[in-house]
């Protein structure tokens, strides 16, 4: 266990719609990181917040936002689903301090769009 | 753009052997990290080894090793005394100094034979 959780663990919804991921960092890291996993694209880097700013940008599209909350935990917000989006997204977390920064993963949500 | 690439798809090995996995980057930095994620069917990313590139020394855990080549921008990952337990898909990952994004390879699967 990373400490770091994710919820809901599964999500399967429709295509043109819009969900919420949400994490909870570990106690102490003030930096959360979102990753997509896809067949096709593999993992990739989506997003980063640090201490509830926006660090670090990666491949997000421009239906996807996200946000860090007073108390750390982040949102990832999708919306205007397509089939495509269907991946595992991860949540990760460090102290970000820099130069040595290890992230410890949480264990995914699983996103499906029909 | 910093890539990762990882040539092989799937590599097998018996129970108790030695595997080792590839891994090749492209970079123009000189001062980065590399890691080795294990991704076990229940999905979690969990690490097993980092290496920092100012250290000419290989980084060991246990029965995990790592050759790092830095000229020839290699960093293969060697399993000594294979376990049923590290059957798995095994990612390569660079992250330049000073940022915080996680670059990943498209992974290596990983099958362990009793």
């Amino acid at each position: 266990d990373s400490g770091v959780t994710q919820t809901p663990k599964h999500l399967i919804t429709a295509t043109g719609q819009r969900v919420t991921l949400r994490c909870s960092p570990r106690s102490g890291d003030l930096s959360v990181y979102w990753y997509q996993q896809s067949l096709d694209q593999g993992l990739q880097f989506l997003i980063q917040y640090y201490n509830g700013e926006e660090r670090a940008k990666g491949n997000i599209l421009e239906r996807f936002s996200a946000q860090q909350f007073p108390d750390l935990h982040s949102e990832l917000n999708l919306s205007s689903l397509e089939l495509g989006d269907s991946a595992l997204y991860f949540c990760a977390s460090s102290v970000a301090i820099r130069g040595d920064n290890e992230q410890f993963f949480g264990p995914g949500t699983r996103l499906t769009v029909l | 753009a910093q890539t990762v690439t990882q040539s092989q798809p799937e590599m097998s090995v018996q129970e108790a052997e030695t595997v080792t996995l590839s891994c090749t980057y492209d970079t123009s930095e000189s001062d980065y990290y590399l890691f080795w994620y294990k991704q076990p069917p229940s999905r979690q990313m969990i690490l097993v080894i980092r290496q920092e590139a100012y250290k000419q020394q290989n980084a060991t855990e246990n029965r995990f090793s790592v050759n790092f080549q830095k000229a020839a921008k290699s960093f293969s990952l060697k399993i000594s005394d294979s376990q049923l337990g590290d059957a798995a898909m095994y990612f390569c990952a660079y992250r330049r100094w000073g940022t915080d994004k996680l670059i990943f390879g498209t992974g290596t699967r990983l099958q362990v034979f009793p």
